[in-house]
């Protein structure tokens, strides 16, 4: 059974704060990583797709690594702003599966 | 902007009656998702299509059935709604099912069931 686990399960930091969480998953037969954010009553938007090992791929102050051989991916957000306030999802595709097996999520809030 | 669209934001229906979720998209993307996530639960799969051809999870209950009557829409019905049926509905798209193709999502539909 694949199954994706995120940490923390919800966050609170303040504004300014740098933070970061993990997503974990199985380390055989990686094919894609997927990033994604969900503010409350919008659709769900992707951050990042991910493939290959040692991937780092930034878009304004979020940031996220890969590590395939030990199945784990970081989220970093540097100086958050309430603006930065979702639940961040990770979902993880295996080479012989086409669907995505999706993490529960990490919930932030980010106190002005 | 291209964008894809769920109606309505919430549904109600009452236990047993058949309701209808509609999703559309002006992306012009060739596949199509439905998503299942109730509360504190990680979005499931209930099926995708790829341009016509309707591809069902294993564990997807017969209740629930779609129909793609062309590129832009998709519909999800629920035969017969019970009340562990209650929880938000989420539609995708993505222009071809790879391995970098990254999801287009509406932003749901929550149902509850009375």
């Amino acid at each position: 059974i694949l199954n994706v686990e995120q940490s923390p399960q919800s966050l609170h930091v303040q504004e300014g704060d740098s933070t970061n969480f993990t997503c974990s998953f199985p380390s055989s037969n990686f094919y894609a990583l997927h990033w994604y954010r969900w503010e409350t009553a919008k659709s769900p938007e992707a951050l990042f797709v991910m493939t290959l090992n040692g991937d780092e791929k930034k878009k304004g102050r979020i940031s996220a690594t890969l590590n395939t051989k030990e199945g784990y991916s970081y989220l970093y957000i540097k100086g958050s702003q309430p603006e930065d306030s979702a639940t961040y999802l990770c979902a993880f595709k295996a080479g012989n599966n086409r669907k995505l097996i999706w993490g529960l999520g990490t919930s932030l809030a980010v106190n002005p | 902007d291209a964008m894809v669209i769920q109606n309505p934001r919430y549904q109600v229906t009452q236990f047993g009656k058949p309701v209808t979720l509609s999703c559309s998209q002006t992306l012009n993307h060739n596949v199509m998702y439905w998503y299942q996530q109730k509360s504190s639960q990680a979005p499931k799969l209930l099926f995708h299509y790829y341009d016509k051809d309707f591809n069902n999870e294993a564990d997807t209950p017969d209740n629930f059935q779609s129909r793609r009557p062309n590129t832009s829409f998709c519909f999800l019905d629920i035969r017969s709604p019970g009340l562990g049926d209650a929880a938000m509905y989420l539609c995708a798209t993505s222009p071809r099912v790879g391995f970098n193709e990254k999801l287009f999502f509406g932003s749901g539909t929550q149902l509850s069931v009375l």
